[in-house]
């Protein structure tokens, strides 16, 4: 299967520790996205991001939460000191260009912060 | 006003029926519609896309994009349970490729 992948699937973590999300795009795409999904709201932009670049960040939050794109190895967003309002579904997306309209999700990594 | 108003719904219909799902955008930059489905506990997945304005067809769904109003649409003929699903509108232009979504219409499709 060459689609998107996420792991971990479900994630729990304490108020106050770091949570660490991770992406492998589908094969060929170099073009990551990472989105969050709150009950009750659509997909909010966070992210984009191209292999050790990040392009635009204008959906991120300015305070603990980072993403990166290496060169080798999966797309990672990084939370850190989690709070409850972090609960949420976050989801990866994939492209093969910038220009593409076609997005292709991953199955989305839910997040609880208990 | 959001950028996107979309009915979250439920919208529940009998087996057979044809449904009929909308947005409204206020961002006349907007030149990309996209609709996705997303089944319960799982990433979206895209169904259709159309460019400016028009109708775009695919087996039983047909996607319609009225931009002097603003308004687009999907319709699905013949509905079945499993086309019971959230169904995300999602738009992009004005040099942006990052789409602004919808929040999402609940379907529900009963035998």
């Amino acid at each position: 299967n060459a689609g998107v992948m996420q792991n971990p699937r479900h994630l729990v973590r304490r108020r106050g520790q770091e949570a660490r999300l991770r992406c492998s795009p589908m094969k060929g795409h170099s073009h990551v996205y990472w989105y969050r999904q709150l009950p009750e709201e659509g997909l909010k932009f966070m992210v984009y991001l191209q292999k050790e670049n990040i392009i635009d960040e204008s959906g991120m939050p300015k305070e603990r939460f980072s993403a990166e794109f290496p060169k080798e190895g999966p797309s990672i967003l990084r939370i850190q000191q989690v709070v409850r309002g972090d609960s949420a579904a976050y989801f990866c997306a994939s492209s093969s260009s910038r220009e593409s309209y076609e997005q292709y999700f991953g199955p989305g990594t839910r997040l609880t912060v208990t | 006003q959001k950028e996107v108003e979309q009915d979250p719904g439920p919208l529940s219909v009998p087996e057979g029926a044809i449904v009929s799902l909308n947005c409204t955008y206020s961002n006349s930059a907007f030149q990309y519609f996209m609709w996705y489905r997303q089944y319960s506990r799982k990433g979206p997945e895209l169904l259709m896309y159309t460019y400016s304005s028009g109708n775009k067809e695919d087996g039983r769904f047909t996607a319609q994009v009225d931009k002097s109003s603003k308004y687009i649409s999907l319709f699905i003929r013949d509905s079945q349970p499993s086309d019971s699903a959230t169904y995300l509108c999602a738009m992009s232009g004005g040099g942006s490729y990052i789409p602004t979504f919808g929040r999402g219409t609940s379907l529900i499709v009963h035998p």
